[in-house]
């Protein structure tokens, strides 16, 4: 299958202070990719879809102006955790979408595992 | 999207064929079922996907019921490195993954 991955794979940081997540599709081009976020034995739940060239569209509850997302091409999109606190805490998963197969699966990175102190 | 019903948790002894249920009454006709699991600490991993014909890949079989009402994952010869939590999902193509709660699947030795 697709492979998408994800930097860096865990991240530590004081609150505050903000952290920048990178999602990448490696060999395919990704017009949309999707920001999930999960909490310990929870299921995954959607944060916002990223489309290339285009402001996100976030889900409901989730603050567009604390989760940053920015899809500058086709192969990247990032996610900024502006002044984070311990409760943004969380594993953050990203998926892109490939049209290739003509029935548009979506793949997952490895995941981030954000730790706030 | 139309919602999936999957049992919470299942067991299967190691070298058996797993199979998970998953009843999905309310699909229509333009949606496709996929499957996806995600070992502990790791993204889903993407298994298999159908709209009618039962599939087959080196991973799984997903059999589908002639309604489309329902469908099971069969894992052939289950192995250790199998336990994960399997979701079940239904939506059209161009369609965000939504995620339930998914079926707890223990392979034991």
């Amino acid at each position: 299958g697709a492979v998408v991955s994800q930097h860096p794979s865990w991240v530590i940081c004081k609150s505050g202070t903000s952290v920048k997540i990178e999602c990448r599709s490696l060999d395919f081009q990704a017009t949309t990719m999707f920001w999930y976020r999960q909490f310990p034995k929870q299921s995954l739940m959607l944060m916002a879809t990223s489309n290339e060239g285009s402001k996100a569209t976030y889900e409901q509850g989730v603050e567009k102006d604390k989760f940053l997302i920015n899809h500058a091409s086709l192969t990247l999109s990032t996610l900024t955790v502006t002044s984070a606190h311990p409760e943004d805490s969380s594993f953050y998963i990203c998926s892109a979408r490939d049209p290739g197969l003509g029935t548009d699966t979506q793949y997952f990175g490895p995941g981030t595992r954000l730790t706030v102190l | 999207d139309a919602k999936t019903t999957q049992p919470t948790s299942m067991d299967c002894a190691e070298g058996r064929a797993a199979n998970l249920p998953c009843n999905h009454s309310t699909i229509s006709g333009n949606e496709y079922v996929y499957w996806y699991r995600q070992i502990h600490s790791q993204g889903p991993q993407y298994i298999i996907h159908g709209l009618k014909n039962n599939e087959t890949n080196e991973m799984a079989s997903l059999i589908i019921t002639e309604d489309r009402k329902s469908s099971t994952l069969i894992l052939p010869h289950a192995t250790l490195r199998d336990t994960a939590v399997y979701y079940c999902i239904v939506r059209v193509s161009y369609d965000k993954v939504i995620f339930g709660p998914g079926t707890s699947l223990s392979v034991i030795p």
